[in-house]
């Protein structure tokens, strides 16, 4: 499957723990984007990486951070974690960065994360 | 700040009935704007773009710029439509767009 794929699909953990989301994007897409669902909301935009580089931020939590690494996979940090932080986290990429007309995204499945 | 509304969280109509997903964005610019698509147990994708002009599936979405408003239409709804929808916006702020969601529609369409 050439698509994004984001590990792991599920995860339980405590509050005040830390845990690392993995995104790969599909072949050949050089941007990276992070979305968290919460209950309810729609998808809240965190962050986005083009080929390595920060692009653009949305409302990420200061114990939240996320990096790009050379082969354009990313990671997302979420640390000191609070009930509040469970959520379904998305990962989506698309072929550029899209300055004015975004190329369309293409999402992975998501990764649970349950703080217990 | 820029945001996008969908009133209706859940939308339940009959087969063959009309359609009319509601999307309302506040924004200071010109707006991108897009329909997204995530069927049971499938990825969120894309369905249409309005600068596309495009209908796909049988669904069409016109921009009102004076009304703020992207509302997702199809004359005859069908079974298979059945999915959670979500109307999202550009903004190219910074020069770097990101994509701003807005909370979903669950579309059910009954036999």
């Amino acid at each position: 499957d050439s698509g994004v794929t984001q590990t792991p699909k599920h995860l339980i953990t405590a509050t005040g723990q830390r845990v690392t989301l993995r995104c790969s994007p599909r072949s050949g897409d050089l941007s990276v984007y992070w979305y968290q669902q919460s209950l309810d909301q729609g998808l809240q935009f965190l962050i986005q990486y083009y080929n390595g580089e920060e692009r653009a931020k949305g409302n990420i939590l200061e114990r939240f951070s996320a990096q790009q690494f050379p082969d354009l996979h990313s990671e997302l940090n979420l640390s000191s974690l609070e009930l509040g932080d469970s959520a379904l986290y998305f990962c989506a990429s698309s072929v550029g960065v899209g300055y004015r007309v975004p190329g369309e995204l293409f999402f992975g499945e998501g990764s649970r994360l349950t703080v217990l | 700040a820029q945001r996008v509304t969908q009133p209706e969280k859940l939308l339940s109509v009959f087969k063959g009935a009309p359609v009319e997903l509601k999307c309302n964005y506040s924004y200071s610019g010109s707006p991108e704007l897009f329909w997204y698509v995530q069927y049971s147990r499938q990825r969120l994708q894309l369905l249409l773009r309005h600068i596309s002009r495009e209908s796909i599936k049988g669904f069409t979405a016109d921009l009102n710029k004076g009304e703020t408003s992207f509302h997702l239409k199809k004359p005859f709804a069908q079974e298979e439509d059945s999915a959670m929808y979500y109307c999202a916006l550009s903004d190219p702020a910074g020069g770097y767009n990101k994509l701003i969601f807005g909370a979903g529609t669950r579309l059910a369409v009954h036999p």
